[in-house]
Formats: structure tokens, sequence, C-alpha cells
């Protein structure tokens, strides 16, 4: 299996476009993650899903941010209109119960999407 | 949801064993305790997992004292390529309701030569 793919691997924007980041679950996994990682915060769960449906997205900034899961092998996070706040890494990861070492429930991170804001 | 203290950066040598303790005093019953390896522009790692006492696979060692309240990861005989953020976390990964592992700040560790 290839991984979690995340696309674009580096987007550079202006404040007020929207910007969309992809990803793609390893085949198989339920449960997919998106995390955003910067300096002063660390790591921080945004949204996860199971079975394509959204379970907790408590850490969603603001309505500017929204994530969809179409089907089990695709899912977007978007921001609409980005700001220069938004500039981060952000993290698709996915996991099933039995994913990995057995009955750890282990994450799967993509590479990573860096988002500058400008 | 419990909450994890590590150190926020350690050094070390090529060739030394490296521990790197974690503290989780509100550690749950059914939480288990995970690490993670993060390298620069790079998603974290998964490393080891535990519940109690000790666990080994063929990168790392956790030591999990009896009462839980704290883990230990060991490197054995690290290299250059060791160097990293390694980040501890618990949660009871067998129930949807806890998938929101917190992640703290990570110990940075760097290996010299």
């Amino acid at each position: 299996d290839a991984g979690v793919i995340q696309s674009p691997r580096h987007e550079v924007t202006e404040m007020g476009q929207e910007v969309t980041l992809r990803c793609k679950p390893i085949s198989g996994h339920d449960y997919l993650f998106w995390y955003r990682q910067t300096m002063m915060r660390g790591l921080e769960l945004l949204i996860y899903f199971n079975n394509n449906v959204p379970i907790d997205d408590s850490g969603m900034p603001e309505d500017r941010f929204s994530a969809k899961m179409p089907n089990a092998s695709f899912s977007t996070l978007k921001i609409q209109p980005s700001e220069p706040r938004d500039s981060a890494v952000y993290f698709c990861a996915s996991s099933s119960r039995t994913s990995g070492r057995k009955n750890t429930g282990e994450l799967f991170f993509g590479e990573g999407s860096r988002l500058t804001v400008l | 949801l419990a909450k994890t203290t590590q150190p926020i950066s350690m050094d070390s040598y090529e060739g030394q064993e490296v521990n790197i303790t974690c503290s989780h005093n509100n550690i749950a019953t059914n939480d288990y305790i995970t690490w993670y390896q993060q390298f620069p522009s790079q998603g974290p790692r998964f490393i080891i997992q535990g519940y109690k006492t000790k666990v080994t696979n063929e990168v790392a060692s956790l030591f999990i004292p009896a009462d839980r309240k704290s883990s230990t990861l060991s490197l054995p005989r690290v290299s250059l390529s060791d160097t990293a953020v390694y980040y501890c976390l618990v949660g009871d990964i067998t129930k949807d309701s806890n998938y929101q592992l917190i992640w703290g700040a990570g110990t940075k560790l760097i290996i010299k030569p």
C-alpha cells in the first residue's frame, strides 16, 4: 500500500482565497483524521471521520473550515476564506481498530500539506 | 482525556541508550500508552505501545511501572538518524469516544556524533 497520500505538498496563497487540501487514506481503514501542526500550538485534531461520517469536529477552528469525506478513499479539508493565521502543516491520518500492530489502532500519517497564506 | 508531561528536549551521543520519561498522572484504567516519532517535514510515526510492564519491539522498549502514572521510552544505541521529536500519548483506543488523543509538545531529541 502506498500509505496515506496528501496533496498538495505545498500551497502558497493570498489571504481571502479558497484552499482545498486532499487526502487519500489507506485502503481498508475506516477512520480518517485531519490534524494541524504549528510551532505555537503543536498538533491539533481538527476533525475525524468513521466510515465516512464526521464523528467529532470540535477542533475545527471556525466556520471558515469545512471537511468532507464523500467516500472511503477520499477526503477534503477546505478553508474559505483563508487567513494568514491558517498557515500551518495540515496532516491527514487514517486508522482502523486493528491497523498496524494488532488491536492497537495505530495512526498512519501522510506527509502533510504545508500551507502558507500571505 | 489524560494529559502527558515530557521533557521539552534532550541531548545524547551516538551509541548511547536514551530514556525519555513521560508523566501521565490521570491515566484511566482502559488507557493505553503510545509513543510516536516525528522527523522534520514528515508526519508522526508509531513507535511502540503498551498497557503495563515492559514491551519491546525491533526499535524500542517501553517500561511502565505498576501504578502506570509514568512510562519510559528506551532507545538502545542511538544514531544520528534518531534525532526527532518523540510524543507520548495516552488514551483508550478501543472506544470510539476516545480517539481524541491529546498530543503534547513532545520531546525534541538531538543525537550528537
